[in-house]
């Protein structure tokens, strides 16, 4: 079946750039999302892309998509505290049913 | 003020008892997630529904059942054939199924006495 792979942890210093990334198998994806969790709390969405993108920004959020290699990042720039959460990397394509989900990246954001 | 809701936010189960979880969006979305999240194991997917009255299992449907007699409503039920159900439960909703965003609710802890 289609999978999603993130790595579990990542620690940075507070001001520091943060880069979490994600690999996926579905070449049909047409859309890829990047959802964040706080401890206890539901899962918040952060930005999405859409297959034929290879670049999106928001504010301190930067998406790359590398098609080719079906690897897709979420940068953070000048990293806060309140940055530290689980981030998950979601894959969709219009012949499933759900979203394909990693199993979230740990930020955390060290003082 | 649209979005959706879960409750309880904490709910204990005693052994051999069924517990359901209620979930209700205002979105006027058309699909409804149930997922069961466990520590290091990401979201695995239990149900899902794409339209009143029609449901799928997901990747972990056993031990659980569903229903989606209206639109806003998708409460889930852990039955007593679930043997580990303690775990941190989500709902979310899309406006269709497939590859549109999901909005989720806060979740549901569930807790085994």
């Amino acid at each position: 079946g289609e999978d999603v792979e993130q790595s579990l942890f990542l620690s940075v210093r507070e001001g520091d750039s943060s880069v979490i990334n994600c690999t996926y198998t579905d070449s049909s994806s047409t859309y890829l999302y990047w959802y964040k969790q706080e401890p206890g709390a539901g899962l918040q969405l952060l930005t999405y892309i859409f297959s034929n993108m290879d670049m999106k920004q928001d504010q301190r959020l930067t998406v790359l998509l590398n098609k080719k290699d079906k690897h897709l990042s979420l940068r953070i720039a000048d990293t806060q505290t309140g940055d530290s959460a689980i981030y998950f990397c979601a894959e969709g394509s219009r012949s499933q049913g759900n979203l394909i989900f990693g199993k979230g990246t740990k930020l955390s954001v060290k003082p | 003020d649209g979005g959706i809701t879960q409750s309880p936010k904490y709910l204990f189960r005693k052994e051999g008892q069924n517990v359901t979880l209620s979930c209700e969006q205002n979105l006027n979305h058309d699909a409804m997630y149930w997922y069961r999240q466990d520590p290091g194991q990401g979201l695995r997917l239990i149900y899902y529904s794409q339209i009143v009255n029609d449901f799928q299992k997901g990747d972990i449907a056993e031990g659980y059942s569903v229903s989606r007699e209206k639109k806003e409503s998708f409460p889930l039920t852990v039955t007593s054939a679930q043997k580990n159900p303690t775990a941190f439960y989500l709902c979310a909703s899309s406006d269709q199924g497939g590859a549109e965003t999901q909005y989720f609710g806060p979740g549901t802890r569930l807790l085994v006495l």
